[in-house]
């Protein structure tokens, strides 16, 4: 059963950039996207955007567009989310997901079904 | 889309039957899935396709519903149930809904 194990947390100060990783254990996401969650304490989930690492194309919700980039490694076992010029409601937990794909889909994206354990990334000058 | 997921809050009692709505602002046929986040973990997939129960997951769940307006209900609520649950659509990117704080009373 493929586990999503995630890089650990993050202190950073306003302005710079975050780059979290997300790794495949016993498996690859070849057939799969990775989707990329975060929280914001106490608030809910907020999804950011996904990448389908076979086709290389990732998508962004729009909040995120121009200010997070998501990829993926040729081996597709390791997938990463960078958030550029950070600002203090960044802090949040940020989590990946296996996002399993429907070809009958407007985007394709159909179920997170396996979680990463989350990282926590805190912006504070 | 937006999703609007009601209640925000709920506190029932163990053995209680506890209902969540989740009203889509257009027709997402039944593209709605519904996951349990207790706290300081991961979210878990329950149900997807707005009524079909993710394997392992208690028959006590289940989901309703299509186009525009769902339903999420736990027949019988159990003290292992206290999380926070949210709706997702994927008609289009996926969206999640605000969430519903599940506690007992």
């Amino acid at each position: 059963q493929v586990q999503l194990v995630q890089s650990g947390a993050e202190v950073k100060k306003p302005g710079s950039s975050v780059k979290v990783s997300c790794k495949a254990s016993g498996g690859t996401f070849s057939s799969y996207a990775i989707s990329w969650v975060r929280q914001a304490p106490g608030q809910g989930l907020e999804w950011m955007g996904a990448i389908i690492p076979i086709f290389g194309t990732a998508n962004y919700a729009q909040k995120f567009r121009g200010r997070v980039t998501i990829t993926a490694d040729e081996s597709m076992t390791t997938a990463y989310m960078e958030v550029s010029s950070l600002r203090s409601d960044d802090t949040a937990v940020y989590y990946c997901a296996r996002t399993s794909l429907e070809v009958r889909l407007p985007y394709y994206y159909y179920v997170m079904d396996v979680w990463g354990q989350g990282t926590t990334v805190t912006v504070s000058s | 889309i937006q999703m609007t997921q009601s209640p925000s809050s709920l506190s029932a009692s163990v053995g209680d039957r506890v209902t969540i709505t989740c009203q889509a602002s257009q027709d997402i046929r039944n593209y709605l899935n519904w996951y349990q986040q207790k706290p300081g973990k991961a979210p878990k997939l329950l149900i997807f396709d707005a009524s079909n129960l993710e394997t392992g997951v208690p028959s006590r769940f289940s989901g309703s519903g299509s186009g525009t307006d769902f339903t999420f209900t736990i027949s019988s609520l159990q003290p292992e149930d206290i999380a926070t649950y949210y709706c997702q659509q994927y008609d289009n990117l996926p969206l999640f809904g605000q969430g519903t704080k599940l506690e007992i009373k």
